[in-house]
């Protein structure tokens, strides 16, 4: 059974930097074609992609959040990173990971999300 | 940046009654589109994926069509479970982008 779970603080200061932890089980993220993302919605909006580090160590990021977005795994222990600089309010939101790979590129499954709140 | 637009934004329907959720792209995306659910405090699940094919474990009842710039989502007869909200995503252009969802609310 694949499954993700995310983890990370629940408040962040403006201009800190936040860092989520994505830690999964039922396959290997060393595995070829796997890939982690990590995907966002604010409270109640739309959901919108923010990064992807693929089994070869790959790495995509949206573009407007390209300059303050950084992803890396550790294929030991099942964990994928994302660490965002300078946070805003406006980045209040549940952050997924989700995992796609080349023969689904698609999201699938989903972790359960993890909410986090810019406010000082 | 492709634009997915959902309709309509709300759905009221009874259990046993047919849904159908739209999805216009502001470009072709070929057949690069999906479906997911989400219910409330849980996290997306795909349904239909490349436009029509069912993700493992969906039920029948759900089905895709569509290809180009216009797709929808047929859910043959609502489940209690089915309420939900429903999103698509598409893929064809990177990075992929997401419609604003449709919320199927019951009657």
């Amino acid at each position: 059974q694949v499954t993700l779970k995310e983890s990370g603080p629940a408040l962040v200061k403006p201009t800190q930097t936040l860092t989520l932890t994505c830690t999964f089980s039922g396959f290997s993220l060393s595995s070829s074609g796997m890939r982690i993302n990590w995907i966002r919605q604010p409270p109640g909006k739309a959901l919108e992609w923010l990064a992807r580090i693929d089994w070869d160590d790959d790495k995509f990021y949206s573009t407007s959040l390209k300059t303050r977005l950084t992803i890396s795994k550790d294929t030991s222990k099942n964990q994928v990173v994302l660490t965002m600089t300078n946070v805003d309010p406006v980045d209040t939101a549940t952050y997924y990971c989700a995992r796609s790979s080349v023969r689904l590129n698609w999201f699938d499954p989903w972790g359960q999300g993890t909410l986090v709140t810019v406010s000082s | 940046e492709i634009v997915l637009t959902q309709s309509p934004a709300t759905l009221s329907l009874s259990p046993g009654e047919r849904a159908t959720l739209s999805c216009r792209a502001s470009q072709s995306v070929s057949s690069y589109l999906a479906w997911y659910q989400q219910k409330p405090g849980q996290a997306p699940r795909l349904l239909i994926y490349d436009a029509s094919n069912r993700a493992t474990g969906i039920p029948a009842r759900f089905s895709g069509s569509g290809s180009g710039t216009d797709f929808t989502l047929t859910i043959s007869s609502l489940e209690p479970e089915d309420f939900a909200v429903y999103y698509c995503q598409q893929r064809n252009n990177w990075p992929g982008t997401f419609g604003q969802g449709t919320k199927v609310e019951i009657k």
